[in-house]
């Protein structure tokens, strides 16, 4: 069983587009996070969500719009794609107490922006 | 954003060679983590430290977290093919356990090991 699953790995599409990535974890973690990592490889926290509610938001622009329907799922979807946001999104969860800082990462979905 | 230093940018070395990188803050970090990504996977966590002066272990690979809470050192010991990929310290500023903490990454260090 995949603990932090997202949903597409790969992902082609125009400028101007809106596009969705879905992420589910079956850790019972009530944290979850998407972050960037772009083609130098530099990993950027985007997003944090804490049992359903949005605690983290790295001045992304409002294009980007997460929603956590329940603590086990965080979506990111994308308003009017720009070539700029061509990148792997990377969605992780954690939990609470100590294990707060320790993420667990899901495997990564490929967007790329023509 | 702010970015941790991580050094070296990348590393080619043989099978059975040991490998040491660190990295570094401006800043004070009271949690450091070391990760591992493969190629088309997500960053897997290698070891977690919280305490300054801590020297954790895993196998074949250890890590320090610096007594100045600024820095932190990864080790290899005989690597191995497998060993490749990309390795990221991440640090985090906030207080344990908090849900606002952030952890940032570094700028990765590559490995290659030759067989």
């Amino acid at each position: 069983d995949t603990a932090v699953s997202q949903t597409p790995k790969y992902l082609v599409t125009q400028m101007g587009n809106d596009k969705s990535i879905k992420c589910e974890q079956n850790l019972g973690h009530d944290t979850m996070y998407w972050y960037k990592q772009d083609s130098k490889k530099f990993l950027k926290i985007m997003f944090s969500y804490n049992n359903k509610e949005l605690i983290i938001n790295e001045t992304v622009p409002n294009r980007f719009s997460p929603k956590s329907p329940d603590k086990a799922h965080l979506n990111l979807h994308i308003n009017s794609l720009e070539l700029g946001d061509s990148a792997v999104y990377f969605c992780a969860s954690s939990q609470g107490g100590r294990g707060a800082n320790v993420l667990t990462f899901g495997a990564g979905s490929r967007l790329t922006v023509l | 954003g702010q970015q941790l230093n991580q050094s070296p940018q990348s590393m080619f070395i043989q099978e059975g060679e040991d490998v040491s990188m660190n990295c570094t803050s401006s800043s004070i970090f009271n949690t450091w983590l070391w990760y591992k990504q493969d190629p088309g996977e997500g960053p897997v966590l290698l070891i977690a430290l919280y305490k300054a002066g801590e020297l954790t272990s895993n196998g074949r690979l250890t890590a320090q977290f610096g007594i100045t809470r600024k820095d932190s050192f990864l080790n290899i010991s005989a690597s191995i093919p497998s060993d490749v990929g990309i390795y990221f310290c991440a640090g985090s500023p906030g207080v344990c356990g908090g849900a606002t903490n952030k952890l940032i990454f570094g700028t990765g260090t590559l490995l290659a090991v030759q067989p």
